[in-house]
């Protein structure tokens, strides 16, 4: 079984400052790990996301993740967060294999305070 | 580019009520969920869908009924709605299981 654990429900943050949201996961088998974005009275979107090659993967927003399978972790990091980017956050994991569904984490509301 | 598409955007019930969500999808995705999201307790998988004609149970599934009789629709079946069943539901697809899930916009369910 796998399992995410994202240790911050609420993140405040103020506009221009850097943010890191915190995810760890658990899993007997190789992992595929994604960041979920979802705004107000919205859907989650994919933010980015890992499924092999550079540890480090980048959105088109500015966000970056890393994977670190030492630690387990798959931290979402921005070095200047604008108001915009206020949202609820999700952290999720599925197996390589694809014998697994993908699992979500509960969330982490990232709240830009100007 | 629909993606998603979910219907209706809101509903309010009384209790003992039914209703059916609809669902659908236009990405030729084999896979598709319905999750409900309640404050503060993230996304809790209700029913799943691997290809048309077979469903599976999430953690969540009493009190609802799905069916996929073809692989664009997956509509989600209340019946005899109850005010735990007040959620903001969610419609999602996948190409494969462990692949990114692509969400509708969500029906935001009142009962009452």
């Amino acid at each position: 079984a796998q399992s995410v654990t994202q240790l911050d429900s609420q993140v405040p943050v103020f506009e221009e400052a850097p943010v890191e949201l915190r995810c760890n996961y658990s899993s007997s088998v190789s992992v595929y790990l994604f960041w979920y974005v979802q705004y107000p009275n919205q859907g989650l979107q994919l933010l980015l996301k890992y499924l092999s090659g550079s540890t480090l993967v980048e959105s088109i927003n500015g966000f970056e993740a890393e994977f670190n399978k030492s630690q387990t972790s798959f931290h979402l990091r921005k070095p200047s967060v604008h108001i915009s980017d206020t949202a609820e956050y999700f952290c999720a994991v599925s197996d390589a294999g694809g014998y697994q569904k993908v699992t979500f984490g509960i969330g982490t509301k990232l709240q830009v305070i100007p | 580019n629909a993606g998603v598409t979910q219907t209706p955007k809101f509903r309010i019930l009384k209790i003992g009520q039914s209703m059916t969500l609809q669902c659908a999808q236009d990405m030729n995705h084999n896979y598709m969920y319905w999750y409900r999201q309640d404050p503060g307790m993230g996304l809790k998988l209700i029913y799943y869908s691997v290809g048309a004609g077979i469903t599976d149970k999430g953690e969540v599934p009493n009190g609802y009924n799905v069916s996929r009789s073809t692989t664009e629709d997956f509509p989600l079946r209340l019946e005899l709605a109850a005010p735990s069943q007040t959620s903001v539901y969610f419609c999602a697809s996948s190409y494969r299981g462990n692949q990114p899930q692509h969400f509708g916009d969500g029906t935001r369910l009142s009962i009452l």
